[in-house]
């Protein structure tokens, strides 16, 4: 995969748990926040975005939660699946198109059977 | 479901040579960026384009680099002269709001 050279936080979870993943953002700025997953070899995919006006959001088996008081995102994936595994980056950026995003480090996401 | 295309997935070429990386965005999206990863580090952004023109630009993007759309499905990045560090995996991406990234193309510099 991707993390050659960079010791990326590891979460190991039972297929079938539920799995958190967080992320502190830094830019006090940013309204716009989306969470990606990277497979080896693959591109960012797109899983889900929150706005700042917003503390929680929910899509198929993921939550995003927001909490811009301590600059604090936070995915939740329920019921784990070996699909699942993966690098989670969330992303900082303004509402609107055409503005840049700002990666997070990324959390290395490993389903055990 | 539209996806961002990139093309070639993978370049391999000699220091001081010029590459061309190539990019099919989302045909109804209006805003293009590249972004690029170096091996185990994490994603950091290149430059954003919107009606022909250089919208925003990292620190990254120096004068070795320039982009293009020249007709009305390409967006292309073009590294004049590279330099063992430009070593990485280029991600494409297009949005209208939502930017959606493309498979990207791992460039290795000799």
């Amino acid at each position: 995969g991707e993390s050659v050279g960079l010791h990326l936080p590891t979460l190991s979870v039972q297929e079938g748990d539920n799995s958190i993943i967080n992320c502190a953002y830094s830019n006090s700025a940013s309204d716009y926040f989306i969470w990606y997953k990277q497979e080896s070899g693959k591109g960012p995919q797109f899983i889900i975005d929150i706005r700042s006006n917003m503390d929680k959001r929910q899509g198929q088996r993921v939550t995003v939660l927001l909490n811009k008081t301590v600059k604090h995102l936070s995915l939740q994936i329920a019921a784990t699946q070996p699909g699942d595994s993966a690098v989670y980056f969330c992303a900082e950026g303004a509402t609107g198109g055409g503005n840049k995003l700002t990666f997070g480090t990324g959390t290395q996401l490993k389903v055990e059977l | 479901e539209p996806e961002v295309t990139q093309t070639p997935s993978h370049q391999v070429t000699q220091m001081g040579q010029e590459v061309i990386l190539r990019c099919v965005p989302i045909s109804n999206h209006l805003y293009f960026y590249w972004y690029r990863q170096i091996l185990g580090q994490k994603v950091e952004f290149l430059v954003s384009f919107y009606n022909n023109e250089i919208s925003e630009k990292s620190e990254i993007f120096d004068d070795q680099f320039s982009v293009e759309r020249p007709d009305g499905s390409n967006f292309t990045l073009k590294i004049r002269s590279t330099k063992l560090e430009d070593s990485a995996m280029y991600f494409c991406a297009s949005s209208q709001e939502t930017q959606y990234f493309g498979p990207g193309t791992r460039l290795l510099v000799l």
